[in-house]
């Protein structure tokens, strides 16, 4: 049930691109992202909702695509801070829970 | 404004005993939320409340119990201390929308626990 993200950890030079996937077997109504540094706690980045918006943070944005039940995450122009581990996050369709993505590992390298 | 606050820190506990983390809101918040992470692993939902004297079971339940007697505050119990409950313990709140559950989650600073 949980949703899956790919790649499951990736390294980058600073300046370089990522793209981060998280998808779904059940319906997606929204999706957040996240992002955790080591040793604290995840931190809100951006939420995505239904009819494919596009949402921008600094050099991040996603796209989310609700028939493919999955949203991408784009990092352009890697910082070091950008450095973590990036969750996406959803209610489960019909309950309340709100469960997390297998995460993904990002390395910014000088 | 303090957001969520967990307590304790951090704890060592010998298997059997029995202890209680505390998670506070101050933002009148609906949901609250415990999550475990364990090392390389993402955020496991261990129980969640939608609501003052209401709670409902996660996907990894089984030895943990809980209670919100307060809205502001959400308790997660371990009765019997297992090794395999060594952790990262992480509580997080949210204001609900209507007709789309919670919104974006607030956490707590997280709580490390060690069982022996």
């Amino acid at each position: 049930q949980q949703p899956v993200q790919s790649p499951q950890a990736v390294i980058l030079r600073e300046g370089e691109d990522a793209v981060i996937n998280c998808s779904s077997s059940k319906a997606l109504y929204s999706v957040h992202w996240y992002r955790q540094k080591h040793g604290e706690a995840p931190v809100f980045l951006m939420i995505l909702l239904k009819g494919g918006e596009q949402k921008g943070h600094d050099k991040i944005s996603a796209s989310f695509n609700e028939k493919k039940q999955q949203s991408s995450l784009y990092l352009t122009a890697s910082q070091l801070s950008y450095s973590g581990t990036y969750f996406c996050g959803t209610t489960v369709a019909g309950t309340y829970k709100y469960i997390f993505g297998t995460g993904t590992r990002l390395k910014v390298l000088a | 404004n303090a957001g969520v606050t967990q307590t304790p820190k951090f704890r060592v506990l010998k298997t059997g005993q029995s202890m209680t983390l505390l998670c506070a809101q101050d933002m009148n918040h609906e949901y609250m939320y415990w999550y475990r992470q364990d090392p390389g692993m993402g955020l496991r939902l261990i129980h969640y409340s939608v609501g003052e004297g209401t709670t409902a079971k996660g996907e990894v339940p089984d030895g943990y119990n809980v209670s919100r007697l307060k809205k502001q505050n959400f308790l997660l119990g371990l009765e019997s201390a297992a090794p395999s409950q060594t952790s990262v313990y992480f509580c997080a709140s949210s204001y609900s929308v209507s007709g789309a559950g919670a919104n974006v989650l607030t956490f707590g600073a997280g709580s490390r626990l060690t069982v022996l």
